[in-house]
């Protein structure tokens, strides 16, 4: 039962485009969704976050939009750059209180100089 | 300012032995989570801990596996009898109060890759 869905193994984009990074989601009760970055022989990172009850989160070059209906969400980032290739994950939390992390497979990111 | 620590980073076991991961948190974190990601999956919620308690094991496997953060220490993921099943990246966390967003989330070691032959 994958409550987190990123149906995208693998995206690739030249350097200086837009990156998109798709995300989608079943459980209603999220109400945070946040974002990793993962190089190889690393831990995940946190990216970015964005609350339940905003559509956009805009931190430098990365944004997060959030379509509650659609239960989707997206990282943009712009401009690609060749170190922001790595695998990025997508992941729920129910409640501020909550800790329990519910991550999707990953979108390994490859950016070409 | 060293972030998570885990060792062994590499551990290689054969079938019906114990396997031993260990986790050190942030400075000043004293809130410890294990994740584990199985090939080709998400990392997956196993165990919560403060320390001497476990908060919550919702996501260990009933059997041969347990955890612990002893007062003094690192947090110990401990799995018996080990199968080819339990290769894995296992990852622990650590959070200053009890993880979320913000100035809580989770900060992720760099992982301990079980291998079992």
């Amino acid at each position: 039962d994958q409550q987190v869905k990123q149906n995208s193994p693998s995206l690739s984009v030249q350097e200086g485009r837009i990156s998109i990074l798709n995300c989608d989601y079943t459980n209603s009760m999220f109400d945070y969704f946040l974002w990793y970055k993962k190089y190889p022989a690393e831990g995940p990172t946190f990216l970015i976050s964005i609350s339940s009850i905003k559509d956009k989160n805009e931190d430098g070059r990365f944004t997060v939009f959030l379509n509650k209906s659609a239960k989707h969400l997206s990282l943009h980032i712009v401009p690609s750059q060749p170190g922001d290739s790595a695998v990025y994950f997508c992941a729920g939390l129910s409640g501020a209180g909550s800790y329990q992390l519910t991550f999707g497979k990953g979108t390994k990111l490859s950016v070409i100089p | 300012n060293a972030g998570v620590m885990q060792n062994p980073r590499h551990l290689v076991r054969r079938r019906g032995q114990e396997a031993r991961l260990r986790c050190s948190p942030m400075k000043g974190h004293s809130h410890v989570y294990w994740y584990r990601q199985l090939p080709e999956e998400g990392l997956k919620f196993m165990v919560y801990l403060q320390k001497e308690n476990i908060i919550d094991e919702s996501g260990m496997p009933k059997e041969r596996f347990s955890a612990e953060f002893p007062k003094e220490g690192p947090s110990i993921l401990r799995i018996q009898q080990v199968v080819r099943g339990d290769s894995a990246a296992y990852f622990c966390a650590s959070s200053p109060t009890m993880g979320g967003p913000g100035a809580n989330v989770l900060t992720f070691g760099a992982g301990s890759r079980l291998t079992v032959l």
